[in-house]
């Protein structure tokens, strides 16, 4: 069955640490993958995403995630993590004629 | 400007009473779906329609019921059949169903 996986539910940090976010995918054929993140407060809102082409995708606000397609991975990346990074992180997938999945969140803490 | 209006931002009803949530879109997108998002759970997925006057039952579909009669609009009943209601719900669109999805601010529902 399609899946979408993410192993990290909370972390916590302090600012200028470095950060990786894990993302598991399981999916036959093609597939296209997200990364929305979700500001306490605000609405989710999309940080990047892969459909094809260079695997290593530049988002908003300095993140950066990479497709590998041998490990089944869109881990999610920024060097160096700011207190206003702090809000839950959601990796999604889908393949070009279905609906997407979501993992179930990623909850990233900064602290000043 | 564009979005995804939901309304009402808080509802509180009576146990065994339907509810309606409100969802409006002036992107002229195809697709629209409807989450629920639980702590520690991420978005699980209710209805979608990837055009009007069609819809799909997503993962938890049961004690739920939606309609699409305009594309601007895609409205879901909470039934008394829903066991656990109070929830965070969610709605979003995009173009196609395999394109990233624009989000509103979701309603909060609380049942008394």
């Amino acid at each position: 069955a399609q899946s979408v996986s993410q192993h990290n539910h909370h972390v916590i940090l302090s600012e200028a640490a470095s950060l990786e976010l894990g993302c598991n995918y399981s999916y036959g054929g093609t597939v296209n993958l997200f990364w929305y993140v979700q500001y306490p407060g605000q609405h989710l809102q999309l940080l990047l995403k892969y459909f094809s082409g260079d695997p290593l995708v530049k988002g908003i606000k300095g993140f950066e995630a990479e497709f590998i397609k041998s490990k089944f991975s869109f881990n999610l990346r920024k060097p160096s993590v700011q207190w206003s990074d702090t809000a839950e992180y959601f990796c999604a997938g889908g393949s070009n004629t279905d609906k997407l999945i979501f993992g179930t969140g990623t909850r990233l803490q900064v602290f000043p | 400007d564009g979005g995804i209006t939901q309304s009402p931002k808080y509802l509180f009803r009576k146990e065994g009473q339907n509810v309606t949530l409100s969802c409006e879109q002036n992107l002229n997108h195809d697709a629209m779906y409807w989450y629920r998002q639980d702590p520690g759970q991420g978005l699980r997925l209710i209805y979608y329609s990837q055009i009007v006057n069609d819809f799909q039952k997503g993962d938890i579909a049961e004690g739920y019921s939606v309609s699409r009669e305009k594309k601007e609009s895609f409205p879901l009943t909470v039934t008394s059949a829903q066991k656990n209601p109070t929830a965070f719900y969610l709605c979003a669109s995009s173009p196609r169903v395999d394109q990233p999805q624009h989000f509103g601010d979701g309603t909060r529902l609380s049942i008394l």
